[in-house]
């Protein structure tokens, strides 16, 4: 079992859909959890981070954390064809970035 | 304030050549990280570094690769004897401290391949 899983996708949406994005961990431990996005040929920029449990919201994105069931997700609202990208959930044990585990990465196609 | 930069963004070796891949932190920054992203997977650590120390290289395979981080100048990961596997995106990020999910930001890569 990978220690972290995210489906690969593609998920392809309509404008102004809702989109949720989901990764499942194994390792208890984590308490550090991160989303990034990253635009074709390009690297990873952070999104959103939390730490520990709880949700998180910033604009149009909503980052939910729940240890108990160690699953994470990050909700999209009213998507626009400029969130079309790879999004990688990522998490760490310690707030440290070499300890960073990442997941493979969603594709994300939001239609006009 | 440039971001953080990587050169060359695309490099094509043959089998058993040497790749030297570059990356120049955000200025400020003296903390950089090496990461591998081969298709369909995450990114996998590689190598921490500050100037002229590499304090973890615990991702990095025992034989070819080899990084450092001199005092003036990039930071450089080497492979040596290249193979198809070592075909990946290869991504730095830096930081000015070594704790923060905040504050790393990741340069835009090089993609390496191996013929």
């Amino acid at each position: 079992q990978k220690e972290v899983e995210q489906d690969p996708g593609p998920l392809s949406v309509p404008e102004g859909a809702i989109v949720s994005l989901n990764c499942t961990y194994s390792n208890s431990a984590f308490q550090y959890f991160m989303w990034y996005r990253q635009y074709s040929r390009k690297g990873p920029e952070l999104l959103m981070y939390t730490y520990s449990s709880g949700n998180k919201e910033d604009g149009r994105f909503t980052a939910q954390v729940d240890k108990s069931s160690k699953y994470i997700s990050l909700f999209i609202r009213d998507s626009q064809p400029s969130d079309s990208a790879t999004y990688l959930c990522a998490m760490s044990v310690g707030n440290y970035g070499q300890n960073f585990v990442f997941g493979p990465g969603t594709r994300l196609s939001v239609l006009p | 304030n440039a971001g953080v930069m990587q050169n060359p963004r695309h490099l094509v070796r043959r089998r058993g050549q040497e790749a030297r891949l570059r990356c120049s932190p955000m200025k400020g920054h003296s903390h950089v990280y090496w990461y591998r992203q081969l298709p369909e997977e995450g990114l996998k650590f590689m190598v921490y570094l500050q100037k002229e120390n590499i304090i973890d290289e615990s991702g990095m395979p025992k034989e070819r690769f080899s990084a450092e981080f001199p005092k003036e100048g990039p930071s450089i990961l080497r492979i040596q004897q290249v193979v198809r596997g070592d075909s990946a995106a290869y991504f730095c990020a830096s930081s000015p401290q070594p704790q923060g999910v905040e504050t790393q930001y990741f340069g835009p890569g090089t993609r390496l391949l191996v013929l």
